[in-house]
């Protein structure tokens, strides 16, 4: 059980490309869903958290108009990068977690993003 | 700022060897912590998790790990490593202000290669 389905795994796309990535829970209910960006050889940075049927909470840093999250149900929250650059590119991970202070994230497969 | 560190980058054992990963948190309150494993090709998956109780837990696949509160530490062993283990190791932790959200912050990872 517990499984997170993301869509898709890997996009290549031209500068100035807006680019959806879909992230669903399969098999569970999610209020809360993740979305993290890994660079190569390094940790995994929360980009915001994501809670359905309310605005997404952006970490420091994190350009809300560039990385548009969309949480419309409890089984799917969207990451759109709106006028992608080759900076963009890089490896976009979503979790989703049960409701409950003793539960564990379970994380999609990633999204290898990569902007020519 | 809270921060998770890892201080193995990049391990390299032969299989039936122990194992020992060490991670350290920066937090004054209180935390819940864990230990992700990411396979070759695969998505993160949690090894194991610590919220309270007996600071010794143990995982799936013959993992454990031991909250030391008074280093701030929160290391992951294995008395015999196989060759299976090789995967990438992360450890995260969730401060207790962040427990309804679920928020983890990761350390940068290890690279465990076991070799037959």
């Amino acid at each position: 059980g517990a499984v997170v389905s993301q869509h898709p795994s890997r996009v290549i796309c031209k500068s100035g490309t807006s680019v959806k990535i879909e992230c669903r829970s399969l098999d569970f209910q999610a209020t809360t869903m993740f979305w993290y960006r890994q660079f190569p050889k390094q940790s995994l940075m929360l980009m915001a958290t994501s809670n359905e049927g309310s605005k997404a909470t952006y970490e420091q840093g994190v350009e809300k108009d560039k990385f548009l999250i969309n949480h419309a149900s409890l089984t799917l929250s969207t990451l759109t990068v709106t006028s992608a650059h080759p900076e963009d590119s890089s490896f976009y991970i979503c979790s989703a977690r049960l409701p409950g202070g003793d539960q564990p994230q379970h994380f999609g497969d990633g999204t290898r993003l990569s902007i020519l | 700022a809270q921060s998770v560190s890892q201080h193995n980058h990049h391990v390299i054992l032969s299989e039936a060897a122990s194992l020992e990963l060490g991670c350290n948190y920066s937090y004054g309150g209180t935390v819940n912590l864990f230990w992700y494993v990411q396979y070759p090709g695969q998505h993160l998956q949690l090894l194991l998790k610590y919220f309270s109780g007996d600071p010794l837990v143990k995982g799936i696949k013959g993992f454990e790990a031991e909250f030391i509160k008074s280093k701030f530490s929160f290391n992951l062993r294995k008395p015999s490593v196989q060759w299976s283990d090789t995967a990438e190791y992360f450890c995260a932790v969730t401060p207790h202000g962040s427990s309804n959200t679920g928020k983890l912050i990761f350390g940068q990872g290890t690279t465990l290669q076991v070799k037959p």
